[in-house]
């Protein structure tokens, strides 16, 4: 089974502190994701990365950044943390080659509360 | 604007009856649809899914119909079970999304005894 790992389930910070989210998986997944999921709005995704090193913006990139130095691990930065930026945030990989990554495993998720 | 639509936000139904989730899109690009699961205190987990090339797909105790041409997509679960009760998440890519996912905001559904 795959496991995608999320570092900590319940995160509660400070307006300006800068926010490291860490997500491990151990498939050998090509392909990471973050989202954040909010009541009414769904998942929205905020960054994906289809290689080491590499990264995408999704639809709502502003306020974060990533990191993908190993494949396995997936880090999502919240530069300076905004209560805007309270959310739960899901970490995903998928396998599928190419362009098509419909089929996604998630982590439990972070449920971040911003101060 | 939401691209795709859940408009039921709960839906209860009773255990061995059939339930029905629906969904709606706008973007007549979107060409691959699919459903996860999700409980409490998890992330969600694929369910189903169909391709536009086909109206319907079928595994185990759950269906997935699509409607091209009214944009509408559906999940059937027969017979529903205490265990089906979670959040149901639609989502929907294609060509114009290049290839993410575009989410519904999801159907808390809830089986009775």
């Amino acid at each position: 089974d795959v496991k995608v790992t999320q570092s900590s389930r319940y995160l509660v910070k400070r307006t300006g502190e800068k926010v490291f989210l860490e997500c491990v998986q151990d498939m050998d997944h090509e392909n990471m994701f973050w989202y954040r999921q909010d009541p009414g709005l769904g998942l929205r995704l905020i960054y994906f990365s289809y290689d080491v090193k590499m990264k995408e913006k999704g639809d709502i990139p502003e306020g974060y950044s990533v990191s993908r130095e190993k494949k396995e691990r997936f880090s999502l930065i919240l530069e300076s943390a905004s209560t805007n930026q309270t959310s739960m945030y899901l970490c995903a990989s998928s396998l599928e080659p190419g362009l098509r990554n419909e089929k996604l495993f998630f982590g439990s998720g972070t449920q971040l509360s911003v101060l | 604007d939401q691209q795709v639509k859940q408009n039921s936000p709960s839906l209860s139904v009773q255990e061995g009856r059939i339930s029905i989730l629906n969904c709606d899109y706008t973007n007549s690009m979107f060409d691959y649809f699919l459903w996860y699961k999700k409980y409490p205190a998890e992330g969600p987990t694929f369910l189903i899914s169909i391709s536009s090339i086909k109206d319907k797909n079928e595994d185990g105790r759950f269906t997935v119909f699509l409607n091209k041409s009214a944009k509408h997509l559906s999940l059937h679960i027969v017979p529903s079970q205490p265990g089906d009760s979670a959040v149901y998440f639609c989502a929907a890519s294609g060509m114009d999304s290049n290839y993410q996912l575009i989410w519904g905001a999801g159907t808390k559904l809830i089986i009775k005894p």
